[in-house]
């Protein structure tokens, strides 16, 4: 059992270049969410994904986009890149009635 | 929105001490109170989690409290050994029918357990 899985784990950018971060679960969760972490700040949640076919923003969405392909995969997008979107990437899911939420392993994502 | 202050933000106990770590929160309709453990290159993971019809919880060495008249909750850790060196973080939780995207983070606390 893989939990929740995200590529790749590590990442250099140029300013101005696009990329996409996918995830999957294999725990037929329902929610799905993108964090950022910061040292000092803590995690804070870029956008979510309540169920299959709906996404909405959290705390920090500028910059950024999400695709809910189906139950299993939720992806992020950077459309261009800019250095303050360096930061680790995580994804996590929940089975989506205020449980554990389970987290990836991070994807560490620079942008020079 | 919720804000959630955790302190210390960095701790040194000795083996076999106990390390006690506090976090505050502002929105008194949080419900949820959750606990994780994050080692160097992972992802965090739940260690332990409080409702707010509970005042205290514990599991093994790990215990958490919940004052909600006060705002606050800790995170009790006895006889600390190595392996429980990492970074834990608080959060909070106002909760809802879908999931957790009400839930806030408070800023991490850097444990190390010296020997």
């Amino acid at each position: 059992n893989a939990g929740v899985t995200q590529t790749p784990k590590f990442q250099v950018l140029k300013t101005g270049q696009s990329m996409t971060l996918q995830c999957a679960q294999d725990m037929n969760h329902n929610s799905m969410y993108w964090y950022r972490q910061d040292p000092g700040m803590g995690l804070r949640l870029i956008y979510y994904s309540a169920s299959e076919g709906t996404t909405d923003k959290g705390e920090v969405p500028n910059g950024y986009n999400v695709s809910r392909l189906n139950k299993r995969e939720f992806s992020l997008r950077l459309e261009s890149a800019a250095p303050s979107q360096t930061s680790v990437y995580f994804c996590a899911s929940e089975i989506g009635t205020g449980n554990t939420i389970y987290f990836g392993e991070g994807s560490w994502l620079t942008v020079v | 929105g919720e804000n959630v202050e955790q302190h210390p933000s960095t701790l040194s106990v000795q083996e076999g001490d106990s390390a006690v770590i506090k976090c505050t929160y502002s929105d008194s309709a949080s419900n949820y109170f959750p606990w994780y453990k994050q080692e160097l290159g992972k992802g965090p993971q739940l260690i332990i989690d409080i409702r707010s019809n509970v005042g205290e919880k514990k599991d093994q060495r790990i215990a958490v409290t919940l004052n909600k008249t006060a705002k606050h909750f800790s995170l009790h850790i006895t006889e600390t050994q190595p392996e429980d060196s990492a970074v834990y973080f608080c959060a909070a939780s106002t909760g809802s029918h879908f999931g957790n995207e009400k839930l806030t983070f408070g800023t991490g606390t850097r444990l190390t357990i010296i020997p």
